[in-house]
């Protein structure tokens, strides 16, 4: 069964520093890999996604995510972090056979001055 | 272009009375999603359709609750009997043919049973 693990409950990260949140996934075939962002009081929306190809894509709001399929992880990522990105951050991963993604627990991010 | 529209966005209702969840979802969307979201459980699949067809209702929680959608535009998610730990926020989503699994999320239905 597919499954993706965010081992950071919580991050807490000051403002203008990077930012890397951990996302470890759990399927036998090739995955799709989505990081979505839900601010408070909001849904989730997409952020970036990955299918195939470069394994460093770029997504929206300056974020980027590497795939590794050694490590079996698929990492958030921003050079630096600005005040509006404290949210809450969830890797979903999906693949060919099955039409709904799996979602991690999330990793909230607090962002201090 | 719209998004995905759920309403109410917001609801309160006393336990045992009927609650009616509306989707619309993305035109040309083929995929439909019930998600429920709490503190304690997180985010849940409760049922997806294709085609208008139910495909995968095992997140259901129990038979109090059904979702229909009897179009390409328009689902409900029906909660009957509400219990106060039916209080989330429910969100719809969609998803295209050939996205690969790419899903798009409404703003949530956030209920309170009290």
């Amino acid at each position: 069964a597919q499954s993706v693990t965010q081992p950071d409950i919580h991050i807490t990260v000051s403002e203008g520093a990077s930012l890397e949140l951990r996302c470890n996934y759990s399927y036998g075939a090739t995955p799709y890999l989505f990081w979505y962002v839900q601010s408070p009081g909001q849904g989730l929306q997409l952020l970036l996604k990955y299918f195939s190809g470069d394994t460093l894509v770029q997504g929206i709001k300056g974020f980027e995510a590497e795939f590794k399929r050694s490590q079996s992880s698929f990492n958030l990522r921003k050079p630096s972090v600005h005040w509006s990105d404290a949210a809450e951050y969830f890797c979903a991963v999906g693949g060919t056979g099955f039409q709904k993604l799996v979602f991690g627990t999330g990793t909230r991010l607090l962002v201090s001055p | 272009d719209a998004g995905v529209i759920q309403s109410p966005r917001h609801e309160v209702t006393e336990m045992g009375q009927e609650v009616t969840l509306r989707c619309k979802p993305i035109s040309g969307h083929n995929s439909l999603f019930w998600y429920r979201q709490t503190m304690m459980r997180g985010l849940e699949l409760l049922i997806y359709f294709n085609n208008n067809v139910p495909i995968d209702d095992s997140g259901m929680p129990e038979d109090r609750f059904s979702a229909k959608m009897p179009n390409a535009s328009f689902s409900t998610l029906k909660i009957q009997p509400s219990e106060p730990r039916d209080s989330a926020v429910y969100f719809c989503a969609s998803s295209p043919t050939g996205e690969r699994n790419t899903i798009y999320f409404g703003e949530g239905s956030w209920l309170t049973v009290v």
